[in-house]
């Protein structure tokens, strides 16, 4: 079993629908929570990193965060062509960080 | 203010072949990753920096794998002799060591390694 899961997709939406991408992970030992973006031949960004349960929120993004069932999400609001990218769940362990496959995402306008 | 940089962005060599990819960090950060994707995998780690120090190497592969970081500046990675198996993306990563944070990874756009 892996130890982060995640939906490759693709996902395609249209421009300004709510996006919502799910990452499930089995070590309860995970200490930080990140989610990256990653555009075509390009190294991964950090989006959002959480710490506990509960939400955080950075404008139109928000992360979310249940360790009682080891279940995190990213939400996208009001999306954008730009936002179309391979979006990373990772998990930190240590110094390590255990990443998802990534889930393509496609905003057409 | 420069980002991660790495270098070569594409490097194909034949199997049996050796291939060094080199990474300069974010100026004044100590910690440096590696990582590597390979295709339709997640990405691993492949081992951490602490300047020049190796804190964790639990990730490489094997012992064709061989990482420097020269005086805690830039760091290499090189592969001798390459295999069919290690063609993939790899990434190098830093990260300023803040206290009670998550500690930001700044990647650079990794390098494209593809063995024949």
């Amino acid at each position: 079993q892996k130890e982060v899961e995640q939906d490759p997709g693709p996902l395609s939406v249209p421009e300004g629908a709510i996006v919502s991408l799910n990452c499930t992970y089995s070590n309860s030992a995970f200490q930080y929570f990140m989610w990256y973006r990653q555009y075509s031949r390009k190294g991964p960004e950090l989006l959002m990193y959480t710490y506990s349960s509960g939400n955080k929120e950075d404008g139109r993004f928000t992360a979310q965060v249940d360790k009682s069932s080891k279940y995190i999400s990213l939400f996208i609001r009001d999306s954008q062509p730009s936002d179309s990218a391979t979006y990373l769940c990772a998990m930190r362990f240590n110094r390590k960080l255990i990443w998802g496959l990534g889930t393509s995402l496609a905003v057409n306008p | 203010e420069a980002g991660v940089t790495q270098f070569p962005s594409h490097s194909v060599i034949e199997k049996g072949q050796t291939v060094t990819l080199r990474c300069d960090p974010i100026s004044g950060h100590d910690n440096l990753y590696w990582y590597r994707r390979v295709m339709g995998k997640e990405i691993k780690f492949l081992l951490h920096f602490v300047k020049e120090s190796k804190q964790d190497e639990s990730g490489m592969p094997n012992n064709r794998f061989l990482a420097e970081r020269t005086g805690g500046t830039y760091s290499t990675l090189k592969v001798q002799p390459a295999e069919l198996e290690d063609s993939g993306v790899y990434f190098c990563a830093s990260s300023q060591d803040l206290q009670g944070s998550a500690g930001e990874l700044f990647f650079g756009e990794g390098s494209r390694l593809t063995v024949l």
